[in-house]
């Protein structure tokens, strides 16, 4: 039973536009939703976080909204910048921090 | 400092064969788990420890065990390789807080393991 959905294996933007990676998941007891990006040949890095007692939350070009009655988290990069392309992977914990759950991943390319 | 440091970066295995992953940290952090990552799956938590000397199954433990002697190393071992085993392995560290961990997690660069 996959609790945490990337549904969009893949999306392709215009440099300077707006990227928007969607997630939804299952369980509403997750307390915590994080954003990882990912190179080919590297681990994940930590992008941004939200706790579930939040909507939103921003760091520079990235903005993570959280719709609570939808089950459903978005990721915004505006402008999207070449060196955005990357594979994207949503998360959340549920109680204790120490089991995370992944969604499978969006590849992002942005276009120059 | 390096963060977190796996190896090796690639192995190629036989079935039946045994090996450890290794992976170590200089970030001080009690929390350390792995993760693999296939096609379309995502990352799958293994196995997990909360500090040294206290470990925990995750999501795909089995076919692997894992120990955490010091704070420092987390190994996982493969007892007997299996085809299925084929993935990239990840091992991650979280800082920790007075209530527990942090949501963070830091992750190494990977271990991309074939089993043939």
């Amino acid at each position: 039973d996959q609790q945490v959905k990337q549904n969009s294996p893949s999306l392709s933007v215009q440099e300077g536009r707006i990227s928007i990676l969607n997630c939804d998941y299952t369980n509403s007891m997750f307390d915590y939703f994080l954003w990882y990006k990912k190179y080919p040949a590297e681990g994940p890095t930590f992008l941004i976080s939200i706790s579930s007692i939040k909507d939103k939350n921003e760091d520079g070009r990235f903005t993570v909204f959280l719709n609570k009655s939808a089950k459903h988290l978005s990721l915004h990069i505006v402008p999207s910048q070449p060196g955005d392309s990357a594979v994207y992977f949503c998360a959340a914990i549920l109680g204790g921090y120490q089991k995370v759950t992944f969604g499978t991943g969006t590849k992002l390319q942005v276009i120059p | 400092n390096a963060g977190v440091t796996q190896t090796p970066k690639f192995q190629v295995l036989k079935t039946g064969q045994s090996m450890t992953l290794q992976c170590a940290q200089d970030m001080n952090h009690e929390y350390m788990s792995w993760y693999r990552q296939d096609p379309g799956m995502g990352l799958r938590l293994i196995h997990y420890s909360v500090g040294a000397g206290i470990t925990d199954q995750g999501e795909v433990p089995n076919g692997y065990n894992v120990s955490r002697s010091t704070t420092e190393d987390f190994p996982l071992r493969l007892l007997s390789a299996a085809p299925s085993q084929t993935s990239v392995y990840f091992c991650a560290t979280q800082g920790s807080t007075l209530g527990g961990p942090t949501e963070r997690l830091f992750f190494g660069s990977g271990t991309q393991l074939s089993v043939l």
